[in-house]
């Protein structure tokens, strides 16, 4: 079947770095993104990535790894409003976005 | 402003009501997309359009019944819903609905609440 695992919550501290997992079971496997979502607001695209390796983007990284089917985001430098839940999707071999229920990161001062 | 607005982005209702929503992009994207999100849970695809013509159909209840009148316009018509039907409902749109790296633009949601 396919599938996607991500933690329900973690919490962390300003300033800090925190690491968000998520691991998948995907048929015809053709990336994988990662959106945040700020509560009562829309998903943003954080990114993409279907080449195994680490991608980054200012204070946010993301890294694939196809074989172990396993993905990161990475959020350095934490601030206040990093705190929102963290969206990760697979997309298959028709294109669909199979989802994860989302991470939702707590950031305390 | 994602480029996606939906109206309304609260809405209660009874299940005996009749209510539509609806989603406006000014993106000039070809797919357009309705999501069920529910608190814990995965988003829910439920329907897709591209180019106007429905795609996709995820065993909705046809209690939920889409429309897609142009390009930039989608409806979400409601009758006669259940209370687990309660959920935020995600408008989306995308460049196209079938290649990689589609990058969804979702609109902010409209939170339906049925008594």
């Amino acid at each position: 079947g396919q599938n996607i695992d991500q933690p329900t919550e973690m919490t962390a501290t300003e300033g800090a770095i925190v690491q968000i997992n998520c691991t998948y079971q995907t048929s015809g496997f053709n990336g994988l993104f990662w959106y945040q979502q700020h509560a009562g607001e829309a998903p943003t695209f954080l990114s993409y990535n279907v080449l195994d390796g680490l991608e980054e983007k200012g204070r946010f990284s993301s890294f694939l790894s196809r074989s172990k089917g396993y993905s990161y985001l990475l959020l350095k430098e934490l601030q206040m409003k990093d705190s929102a839940s963290y969206l990760c999707a697979s997309m298959d071999s028709n294109y669909q976005l199979i989802w994860g229920a989302g991470t939702k990161l707590i950031i305390k001062p | 402003e994602t480029g996606v607005t939906q109206t309304p982005r609260h809405l209660v209702m009874g299940m005996t009501n009749k209510k539509s929503l609806k989603c406006e992009q000014h993106l000039g994207h070809n797919a357009m997309y309705w999501y069920k999100q529910s608190a814990k849970k995965p988003l829910e695809l439920m329907f897709v359009y591209s180019l106007e013509e429905r795609v996709e159909n995820n065993s909705v209840p046809s209690r939920f019944s889409p429309e897609c009148p142009n390009s930039s316009h989608l409806f979400l018509h409601l009758h006669t819903l259940q209370p687990e039907d309660s959920a935020l409902y995600l408008c989306a749109s995308s460049q196209d609905g079938s290649s990689g790296a589609n990058v969804l633009t979702f609109g902010a949601g409209s939170r339906l609440t049925v008594l």
